[in-house]
Protein backbone atom coordinates (compact mmCIF):
# COMPACT_ATOMS: atom_id res chain seq x y z
CA UNK A 1 0.00 0.00 0.00
CA UNK A 2 1.14 3.25 -0.72
CA UNK A 3 1.48 5.40 1.82
CA UNK A 4 1.03 9.01 1.23
CA UNK A 5 2.23 11.81 4.34
CA UNK A 6 1.35 15.36 4.34
CA UNK A 7 2.90 17.99 5.69
CA UNK A 8 2.58 20.21 7.65
CA UNK A 9 0.06 19.03 9.71
CA UNK A 10 -1.49 22.87 10.67
CA UNK A 11 -0.68 25.89 8.56
CA UNK A 12 -1.53 29.10 10.14
CA UNK A 13 -1.27 31.86 7.46
CA UNK A 14 -3.43 35.36 6.69
CA UNK A 15 -5.28 35.96 4.05
CA UNK A 16 -3.46 36.96 0.97
CA UNK A 17 -0.40 34.79 1.60
CA UNK A 18 0.65 31.79 -0.29
CA UNK A 19 -0.06 28.33 1.25
CA UNK A 20 2.43 25.49 0.44
CA UNK A 21 1.70 22.11 1.45
CA UNK A 22 3.22 18.88 0.69
CA UNK A 23 2.27 15.00 0.11
CA UNK A 24 4.94 12.48 -0.14
CA UNK A 25 4.48 8.84 -1.07
CA UNK A 26 6.19 5.95 -0.04
CA UNK A 27 6.76 4.99 -3.46
CA UNK A 28 6.36 6.19 -7.09
CA UNK A 29 3.27 7.12 -7.80
CA UNK A 30 2.61 5.94 -11.42
CA UNK A 31 1.00 8.08 -14.12
CA UNK A 32 1.13 10.80 -11.48
CA UNK A 33 -2.55 9.49 -10.19
CA UNK A 34 -2.41 12.30 -7.81
CA UNK A 35 -5.22 14.19 -6.43
CA UNK A 36 -5.81 16.82 -3.79
CA UNK A 37 -9.35 17.85 -2.21
CA UNK A 38 -10.61 20.50 0.07
CA UNK A 39 -12.65 19.71 3.03
CA UNK A 40 -14.56 22.62 5.10
CA UNK A 41 -16.11 20.89 8.53
CA UNK A 42 -19.76 19.24 8.11
CA UNK A 43 -18.86 19.10 4.69
CA UNK A 44 -18.29 16.95 1.40
CA UNK A 45 -14.78 16.77 0.07
CA UNK A 46 -14.43 19.20 -2.86
CA UNK A 47 -12.37 17.97 -6.12
CA UNK A 48 -9.61 20.72 -6.99
CA UNK A 49 -6.74 18.76 -8.62
CA UNK A 50 -5.86 15.18 -10.86
CA UNK A 51 -2.95 14.35 -12.46
CA UNK A 52 -0.86 16.12 -10.08
CA UNK A 53 -1.40 19.20 -11.64
CA UNK A 54 -4.70 19.72 -13.62
CA UNK A 55 -7.16 21.84 -12.16
CA UNK A 56 -11.03 20.07 -11.74
CA UNK A 57 -13.96 22.33 -13.44
CA UNK A 58 -14.60 25.17 -11.77
CA UNK A 59 -11.51 25.88 -9.52
CA UNK A 60 -9.89 29.11 -9.24
CA UNK A 61 -6.45 29.41 -11.01
CA UNK A 62 -5.10 30.54 -7.47
CA UNK A 63 -5.14 26.91 -6.69
CA UNK A 64 -2.29 25.04 -8.58
CA UNK A 65 -0.49 21.40 -8.09
CA UNK A 66 2.80 19.95 -9.22
CA UNK A 67 5.43 17.40 -8.47
CA UNK A 68 5.84 13.97 -9.75
CA UNK A 69 7.18 10.46 -8.75
CA UNK A 70 6.92 10.77 -4.46
CA UNK A 71 6.87 14.23 -4.35
CA UNK A 72 4.21 16.43 -4.46
CA UNK A 73 2.68 19.86 -3.74
CA UNK A 74 -0.64 21.99 -3.71
CA UNK A 75 0.16 26.06 -4.31
CA UNK A 76 -2.42 28.19 -3.04
CA UNK A 77 -1.18 31.78 -4.29
CA UNK A 78 -3.20 34.10 -2.67
CA UNK A 79 -5.08 32.97 0.40
CA UNK A 80 -8.88 33.49 0.65
CA UNK A 81 -11.10 33.83 3.37
CA UNK A 82 -13.05 31.11 2.11
CA UNK A 83 -10.02 28.91 1.17
CA UNK A 84 -9.05 28.18 5.09
CA UNK A 85 -9.61 24.43 5.40
CA UNK A 86 -8.55 21.13 5.46
CA UNK A 87 -6.35 19.79 2.10
CA UNK A 88 -6.35 15.95 2.09
CA UNK A 89 -4.08 14.36 -1.53
CA UNK A 90 -4.91 10.97 -2.72
CA UNK A 91 -3.26 8.53 -5.23
CA UNK A 92 -5.12 7.15 -7.50
CA UNK A 93 -2.88 5.01 -9.68
CA UNK A 94 -2.21 2.01 -7.10
CA UNK A 95 -5.33 -0.16 -5.59
CA UNK A 96 -5.72 0.07 -2.72
CA UNK A 97 -6.35 4.14 -3.37
CA UNK A 98 -5.01 6.08 -0.22
CA UNK A 99 -5.36 9.37 1.18
CA UNK A 100 -2.88 11.29 3.41
CA UNK A 101 -3.80 12.58 6.68
CA UNK A 102 -4.55 15.86 5.42
CA UNK A 103 -3.30 19.45 6.19
CA UNK A 104 -5.13 22.28 8.52
CA UNK A 105 -4.94 26.00 6.55
CA UNK A 106 -5.81 27.83 9.57
CA UNK A 107 -6.27 32.00 9.65
CA UNK A 108 -3.59 33.06 12.00
CA UNK B 1 -26.45 19.18 -12.44
CA UNK B 2 -24.48 16.49 -11.45
CA UNK B 3 -25.85 14.54 -8.01
CA UNK B 4 -25.24 11.96 -6.18
CA UNK B 5 -27.36 11.07 -3.16
CA UNK B 6 -26.67 8.79 -0.62
CA UNK B 7 -28.94 7.07 1.62
CA UNK B 8 -29.44 3.71 3.74
CA UNK B 9 -27.24 4.82 6.72
CA UNK B 10 -28.65 4.80 10.42
CA UNK B 11 -27.84 2.40 13.73
CA UNK B 12 -27.10 -0.67 13.71
CA UNK B 13 -25.80 -3.29 16.04
CA UNK B 14 -22.56 -4.19 16.13
CA UNK B 15 -22.19 -7.93 13.15
CA UNK B 16 -25.26 -6.28 11.77
CA UNK B 17 -25.87 -5.29 8.23
CA UNK B 18 -26.42 -2.12 6.26
CA UNK B 19 -26.87 -1.52 2.63
CA UNK B 20 -26.31 1.95 1.26
CA UNK B 21 -27.52 3.35 -1.66
CA UNK B 22 -25.92 6.43 -4.22
CA UNK B 23 -28.46 7.75 -6.53
CA UNK B 24 -26.64 9.29 -9.72
CA UNK B 25 -28.00 11.96 -12.04
CA UNK B 26 -27.06 14.38 -14.45
CA UNK B 27 -24.48 12.19 -16.12
CA UNK B 28 -23.62 9.17 -17.96
CA UNK B 29 -23.58 7.00 -14.85
CA UNK B 30 -22.91 3.82 -16.72
CA UNK B 31 -19.52 5.36 -18.09
CA UNK B 32 -17.67 6.04 -14.81
CA UNK B 33 -16.06 3.81 -12.29
CA UNK B 34 -17.43 4.71 -9.07
CA UNK B 35 -15.63 4.61 -5.21
CA UNK B 36 -16.87 4.63 -2.01
CA UNK B 37 -14.99 6.63 0.54
CA UNK B 38 -15.53 7.08 4.68
CA UNK B 39 -14.48 9.56 7.42
CA UNK B 40 -15.02 8.04 10.75
CA UNK B 41 -15.93 11.52 13.02
CA UNK B 42 -13.42 13.61 13.49
CA UNK B 43 -10.89 11.38 11.51
CA UNK B 44 -9.31 11.92 7.69
CA UNK B 45 -10.33 10.05 4.64
CA UNK B 46 -10.22 6.63 4.13
CA UNK B 47 -11.36 4.54 0.78
CA UNK B 48 -13.31 1.96 0.62
CA UNK B 49 -14.29 0.42 -2.74
CA UNK B 50 -14.45 0.62 -6.28
CA UNK B 51 -16.38 -0.41 -9.21
CA UNK B 52 -15.68 -0.39 -13.22
CA UNK B 53 -18.02 1.09 -15.29
CA UNK B 54 -19.58 -2.09 -16.25
CA UNK B 55 -19.55 -3.70 -12.94
CA UNK B 56 -16.93 -6.47 -13.69
CA UNK B 57 -14.37 -5.49 -11.66
CA UNK B 58 -14.20 -4.18 -7.85
CA UNK B 59 -11.54 -3.53 -5.11
CA UNK B 60 -11.47 -3.04 -1.71
CA UNK B 61 -9.41 -1.61 0.91
CA UNK B 62 -8.51 -5.05 3.62
CA UNK B 63 -10.58 -3.54 6.18
CA UNK B 64 -13.58 -4.02 4.57
CA UNK B 65 -12.75 -7.21 2.41
CA UNK B 66 -14.90 -10.09 2.85
CA UNK B 67 -17.57 -8.12 4.63
CA UNK B 68 -18.74 -5.02 2.53
CA UNK B 69 -19.72 -5.29 -1.35
CA UNK B 70 -19.43 -3.00 -3.94
CA UNK B 71 -22.25 -3.39 -6.82
CA UNK B 72 -24.11 -1.04 -9.20
CA UNK B 73 -27.58 -1.43 -11.32
CA UNK B 74 -26.28 0.81 -14.50
CA UNK B 75 -30.59 0.85 -15.16
CA UNK B 76 -31.23 2.35 -12.12
CA UNK B 77 -28.00 4.64 -11.99
CA UNK B 78 -27.55 3.61 -8.25
CA UNK B 79 -24.75 2.36 -6.34
CA UNK B 80 -24.68 -0.08 -3.33
CA UNK B 81 -22.53 -0.97 -0.51
CA UNK B 82 -23.58 -3.67 1.18
CA UNK B 83 -21.96 -4.32 4.61
CA UNK B 84 -22.06 -7.00 6.67
CA UNK B 85 -20.38 -7.95 9.92
CA UNK B 86 -20.49 -4.28 11.03
CA UNK B 87 -17.88 -3.40 13.81
CA UNK B 88 -17.52 -0.11 16.19
CA UNK B 89 -14.57 0.81 14.01
CA UNK B 90 -16.87 1.29 10.30
CA UNK B 91 -18.67 4.11 12.05
CA UNK B 92 -18.17 6.74 9.74
CA UNK B 93 -19.89 9.36 7.23
CA UNK B 94 -20.23 7.29 3.95
CA UNK B 95 -19.20 9.79 0.30
CA UNK B 96 -19.97 7.78 -2.91
CA UNK B 97 -17.55 9.42 -5.43
CA UNK B 98 -17.18 9.58 -9.38
CA UNK B 99 -13.39 8.72 -10.20
CA UNK B 100 -10.97 11.16 -9.52
CA UNK B 101 -9.41 11.01 -12.80
CA UNK B 102 -11.22 13.72 -14.72
CA UNK B 103 -12.24 17.12 -14.04
CA UNK B 104 -15.36 16.79 -13.48
CA UNK B 105 -15.07 14.39 -10.66
CA UNK B 106 -18.13 14.49 -7.90
CA UNK B 107 -18.59 13.80 -4.34
CA UNK B 108 -22.42 13.42 -2.69
CA UNK B 109 -22.93 14.71 0.45
CA UNK B 110 -22.50 11.70 2.78
CA UNK B 111 -24.61 9.14 4.31
CA UNK B 112 -24.05 8.16 8.62
CA UNK B 113 -23.69 4.59 9.74
CA UNK B 114 -23.08 4.53 13.31
CA UNK B 115 -22.33 1.09 14.68
CA UNK B 116 -23.22 0.38 18.07
CA UNK B 117 -25.17 -1.37 20.89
Amino acid sequence: EIVLTQSPGTLSLSPGERATLSCRASQSVSSSHLAWYQQKPGQAPRFLIYGASSRATGIPDRFSGSGSGTDFTLTISRLEPEDFAVYYCQQYGTSPLTFGGGTKVEIK
Amino acid sequence: EVQLVESGGGLVQPGGSLRLSCAASGFTFSSYWMHWVRQAPGKGLLWVSRISSDGSTTSYADSVKGRFTISRDNAKNTLYLQMNSLRAEDTAVYYCATSPSTADCQWGQGTLVTVSS
